[in-house]
């Protein structure tokens, strides 16, 4: 089974810190893609990737940016963290078949302070 | 775009029940459709899918959906509910143009067991 892994279930930071959120999967898969989780929001999609050094904004991109150097990994960073921000985090992967099937990661709860 | 709607925030059911979540889709063609659970404190766990063909379709943990065209819809379905299917379920579309592989997801419906 395909695993994705992400590093931190739990964070806090303050206002104002940098902050990395990590995440790896195992199966060599193309696409991956970063989300948050909101009650009564769902999950809303803040960015994807292809490819190596390839990146997609998806719906709420702002505040948020990507790296992928790895086929393998995909972080998101926070470049100066707010409240607003606080949050479960979601990776997930898929294979570039066209089919959507997303394999998640167990998820990253952030808390700013 | 894609959109979903899941129409219940929170359903109750006794234990051994039927149950059915509700989920409306809009796409300009036969999207792809998911259904993925998430049990407290973990990532979600996809439970079923369609691509096409037969429009009701199997999953796991005793799941299944229907795909209705006419009426937009993939609702799920278990004939008998367990303690264990509390969690929360999230209905997904997917466009099926190449290059537009990401999913949008609905809003949720929280699901409690009750003996």
């Amino acid at each position: 089974d395909v695993k994705v892994t992400q590093s931190s279930r739990y964070l806090v930071k303050r206002t104002g810190e940098k902050v990395f959120l990590e995440c790896v999967q195992d199966m060599d898969h193309e696409n991956m893609f970063w989300y948050r989780q909101d009650p009564g929001l769902g999950l809303r999609l803040i960015y994807f990737s292809y490819d190596v050094k390839m990146k997609e904004k998806g719906d709420i991109p702002e505040g948020y940016s990507v790296s992928r150097e790895k086929k393998e990994r995909f972080s998101l960073i926070l470049e100066s963290a707010s409240t607003n921000q606080t949050s479960m985090y979601l990776c997930a992967s898929s294979l570039d078949s066209g089919a959507n099937v997303l394999t998640f990661g167990a998820g990253s709860r952030l808390t700013v302070l | 775009a894609q959109s979903v709607t899941q129409p219940d925030i929170h359903i109750t059911v006794s234990e051994g029940a039927s149950l059915e979540l509700r989920c409306n889709y809009s796409y300009g063609a036969t999207p792809y459709l998911f259904w993925y659970v998430q049990s407290p404190g973990q990532g979600l766990q996809l439970l079923l899918k369609y691509f096409s063909g037969d429009t009701l379709v199997q999953g796991i943990k005793g799941f299944e959906a229907e795909f209705k065209r006419s009426q937009s819809s993939f609702n799920l379905r278990k004939p008998s509910v367990h303690w264990s299917d509390a969690a929360e379920y999230f209905c997904a579309v997917g466009a099926t143009n190449f290059g537009n592989e990401k999913l949008t997801f609905g809003t949720g419906t929280r699901l409690t067991i009750i003996p």
